[in-house]
């Protein structure tokens, strides 16, 4: 059973440069998730996207782009890397918002020197 | 705006000790409260949830009581066991929002010693 999977698992960058993450659920949710993960911080909502085709801002959306061109894929861009967004990258999703139970990706180390 | 509170780790016991994780809550409404774990390099999953006052989720041996009263709903197990080591989250639903995403606590990171 895949449920959510992210690619890449880690990855290092230097400023200013440029990359996507890419989530994959097979579980034909609606809604799907970017959250990040800093020390001391909890998990934050980036971006998230209730169906095909469309996407919102979450609690901390700056420097950051997401797509949702097909249903299964939701995918998080950094245009230009900085060292602020050094952290562990989760994406999530369910059924709908009244299902409310979500279900995680194993996540993205992205370190940004 | 909704809001989590759980208690600061780390916390560390010895195999077979109870185990309290506080947790509290603000928010408009009557949200669904959830306990998701996070093993070491894994993501998240559900640990136990409850959607209404006075229920009481449980899994695992885990057990927290959704109290209206106290806007509380605290993690507990009555003998931890060194597989149990991992963090622990509080979450509640974006009650009323069109999201569907859930805000969640800090993390309590527990560690059990045999």
């Amino acid at each position: 059973n895949a449920g959510v999977t992210q690619t890449p698992k880690f990855r290092v960058l230097k400023t200013g440069q440029s990359m996507t993450l890419l989530c994959a659920q097979d579980m034909n949710h609606e809604y799907m998730y970017w959250y990040r993960q800093d020390p001391g911080m909890g998990l934050r909502l980036i971006h998230y996207s209730v169906g095909e085709g469309t996407t919102a801002k979450g609690e901390v959306p700056d420097g950051y782009n997401v797509s949702r061109l097909k249903k299964q894929n939701f995918l998080l861009g950094l245009e230009s890397a900085a060292p602020s967004q050094t952290s562990v990258y989760f994406c999530a999703s369910t059924a709908s918002a009244s299902k409310n139970i979500q279900y995680f990706g194993a996540g993205t180390r992205l370190s940004v020197l | 705006g909704n809001s989590v509170t759980q208690m600061e780790g780390p916390v560390t016991l010895s195999e077979e000790a109870f185990l309290t994780i506080n947790c509290t809550y603000t928010a408009t409404g009557y949200p669904s409260l959830f306990w998701y774990v996070q093993y070491p390099g894994e993501g998240l999953q559900l640990l136990l949830k409850a959607t209404k006052a006075d229920d009481k989720g449980s899994n695992k041996g885990f057990e927290a009581t959704y109290r209206k009263e106290t806007t509380s709903f605290h993690l507990e197990k009555g003998s931890v066991q060194v597989s149990d080591s991992a963090v622990y989250f509080c979450a509640l639903e974006n009650y009323g929002g069109s999201q569907g995403n859930l805000i969640f606590g800090k993390g309590t990171k527990l560690s059990v010693k045999p």
